[in-house]
């Protein structure tokens, strides 16, 4: 079974300054894991996905998150945050088998400072 | 392309009806998954259906139903509406069946659906 923890349910981060979203994950089988971006009146967007090979992995938007499976993480992050990366943000986590559900987390939404 | 479209955005309802949602995917996507979003219990998984069958389903009442058409469009059902059921359903694409390879769901806007 799957599970996903996503830390902090609001995150405030001041315009170009680093962003961390958190996750953790747990998972009884290698893990596939994926950051989502939903933005106000919309559905969710794929930001990146890990499933196997390089453990940083690059997504849209400047956005990149890193594989440690000794710590059970996939934190998500960008250099320099914009007014425009407002939105909520989704981890999630699925197994290696076909018919395995993709497992959301709560979701953190991010909060860009002027 | 043209992207997951959803019918219809918002709907109100009155407790004890029931409401039907559509969900069309992308062209060439056998792949339809249900998900229910709440500010409380964040996004979670209805139901998956693959080439008219359902493949997955997660833990909803019975109220919940759905099903997948030959040309892969979708619909959910929820019978007698309770005030919970208040809610963003979400309907998500993919070529091949979701969980467990690399392949990306393609997620609509959602139809907002309030239970009064």
């Amino acid at each position: 079974a799957q599970s996903v923890t996503q830390l902090g349910s609001h995150v405030s981060v001041s315009e170009g300054a680093l962003v961390l979203l958190r996750c953790n994950y747990s998972s009884s089988v290698p893990p596939y894991l994926f950051w989502y971006v939903q933005y106000p009146n919309q559905g969710l967007q794929l930001l990146l996905k890990y499933t196997t090979g390089a453990t940083l992995v690059k997504g849209i938007n400047g956005f990149e998150a890193e594989f440690k499976k000794s710590e059970t993480s996939f934190h998500l992050t960008k250099p320099s945050a914009h007014m425009s990366d407002a939105a909520e943000y989704f981890c999630a986590v699925s197994g290696g088998n076909r018919d395995d559900k993709i497992i959301f987390g709560k979701g953190t939404r991010l909060h860009i400072l002027p | 392309k043209a992207g997951v479209t959803q019918t219809p955005r918002y709907l109100i309802k009155t407790r004890g009806q029931q409401v039907t949602l559509s969900c069309s995917p992308i062209s060439g996507h056998r792949s339809v998954s249900w998900y229910q979003q709440t500010p409380g219990q964040g996004l979670q998984f209805l139901f998956e259906y693959f080439s008219e069958t359902q493949r997955n389903k997660g833990n909803f009442p019975g109220r919940f139903s759905g099903r997948q058409f030959s040309n892969s469009r979708s619909e959910m059902n929820v019978s007698t509406l309770e005030l919970g059921d208040s809610a963003l359903y979400l309907c998500a694409s993919s070529f091949g069946l979701a969980g467990g390879t690399s392949r990306t769901q393609y997620f609509g806007p959602g139809t907002r659906l309030l239970v009064l």
